[in-house]
């Protein structure tokens, strides 16, 4: 079983609409949860990192489920330049990053 | 703040010859930095976490005498491949944090390609 399990997608979601992605992880000591984005061939780049409380960041929302070792991540009012591959990470042993393989979000217009 | 440099972006070499990367934090320093390999439509694999003033950590299937670390100082880490192959060629991308917790920060990437 992977550390860090994601839906490979694509979603192909219209503009405007809301989107979902979910996340699943084994390691229950795990503490820091981020969600990364990664455009083509580019480095990824933090979008936000995930509280137990759950947090928003404008049409973006995190949530953390620690007792079903999930995380999820909302994205609301879908655009254009959303088109990318979300990763979500966990820290593993030793503080490392261990990141899931992606989701493919394809926003059309 | 957090900024990562990593040089070169691009990088073509004939197979059997070594390339460097370097990885630097600009605005912070850095102990611990991460070394990354990506192939195509595949997640990251970390390779290694270089620690400053020490050897790096190697996770498990990455030979360390083929891919040299070096962290000299806190601000500059560098990733060789030796002896590079074509099947060396992917995308090196190293990553560091001021924090040590949240909000890892990473260089813009190297693409290798050995021919």
């Amino acid at each position: 079983r992977k550390e860090v399990e994601q839906d490979p997608g694509p979603f192909n979601v219209p503009e405007g609409a809301t989107v979902a992605f979910n996340c699943t992880y084994s390691n229950s000591a795990s503490q820091s949860f981020f969600w990364y984005r990664q455009d083509c061939r580019k480095e990824p780049k933090l979008l936000m990192s995930v509280y137990s409380s759950g947090n928003e960041d404008g049409r973006f929302t995190a949530q953390l489920n620690r007792a079903s070792q999930y995380i999820s991540l909302l994205i609301r009012d879908s655009k254009l330049s959303d088109s990318a591959t979300y990763l979500c990470v966990v820290n593993g042993d030793g503080n490392k990053l261990v990141f899931g393989a992606g989701t493919i979000l394809r926003v059309k217009s | 703040g957090a900024v990562v440099s990593q040089h070169p972006s691009r990088v073509i070499c004939k197979s059997g010859t070594s390339v460097k990367i370097e990885c630097r934090s600009l605005d912070f320093q850095a102990t611990t930095m991460f070394w990354y390999r990506q192939f195509p439509k595949q997640s990251l694999m970390l390779m290694a976490t270089s620690n400053e003033g020490s050897k790096a950590t190697y996770e498990q299937g990455v030979e360390k005498d083929k891919f040299l670390i070096n962290h000299a100082s806190l601000t500059l880490s560098t990733l060789t491949v030796t002896s590079a192959h074509p099947e060396d060629s992917s995308f090196y991308i190293c990553s560091a944090s001021p924090t040590g917790w949240y909000g890892y920060t990473f260089g813009s990437g190297t693409r290798l390609t050995v021919v």
